[in-house]
């Protein structure tokens, strides 16, 4: 089955810095791949995302890189603010219906 | 519209209870996962249900662990014997034909 590795699981960051969380993948055949934030207390919700066409997308201060030849994908967080401190699962699916999580990044931007 | 729920918010029991876990998705959505997120891990497949195929339980730790979906809609997970390490929170997502998933806000077993 998949495997997604996750790194780092806990990055921290003075506000106005820039984050970069990483997943490796294992399942060639793997063509969708999201990333969740999950505040303390909440249920995760989706950020962004990215398909196997597309190597960049944006979104205002975040964005999804992804590429398919290393079998990687990772998330940039610029201009972090104290509000973006959260844990945050990369995901990956597409081999199969049921998405691989990752174990989590636990991001601590700092005022 | 109304979002994933899931219902008790926090349920604590005895050790070798059966417990019962709702999930109310997304009207229409066809796709509901049920996982399981202990503390400062991941989300762990548990089961998944699309329409009114037969569900995928590769993910059940264990066969104290089954889940039911009526009419396509609500779910209930239910652990029979419950046993300490079945602490955690359960999260129930549902999707409606698109990848995203859309979680609940989750049920914290405590199983004392």
């Amino acid at each position: 089955g998949e495997n997604v590795e996750q790194h780092p699981s806990t990055l921290s960051v003075q506000e106005g810095d820039s984050a970069v969380i990483k997943c490796t993948y294992s399942d060639s055949a793997s063509n969708y791949f999201p990333w969740y934030k999950q505040e303390l207390g909440k249920r995760p919700q989706l950020i962004i995302d990215i398909r196997s066409n597309v190597g960049e997308k944006k979104d205002q201060r975040i964005a999804v890189t992804l590429n398919k030849t290393a079998k990687h994908f990772s998330l940039h967080i610029t201009e972090t603010q104290p509000e973006d401190s959260a844990v945050y699962f990369c995901a990956v699916s597409g081999g199969s219906y049921i998405p691989t999580f990752g174990r989590g990044t636990s991001l601590i931007v700092h005022p | 519209g109304a979002g994933v729920s899931q219902s008790p918010s926090n349920k604590v029991t005895e050790k070798g209870k059966d417990v019962e876990l709702r999930c109310d998705p997304i009207s229409g959505h066809t796709a509901l996962y049920w996982y399981r997120q202990s503390l400062g891990q991941g989300l762990e497949f548990l089961i998944y249900f699309q329409g009114n195929s037969a569900p995928d339980k590769s993910g059940l730790p264990s066969d104290r662990f089954s889940a039911e979906r009526t009419g396509g809609s609500v779910s209930t997970l239910t652990i029979q014997r419950t046993q300490q390490e079945d602490s955690a929170v359960y999260l129930c997502a549902s999707s409606g034909g698109g990848d995203e998933q859309f979680f609940g806000p989750g049920t914290r077993l405590t199983v004392l």
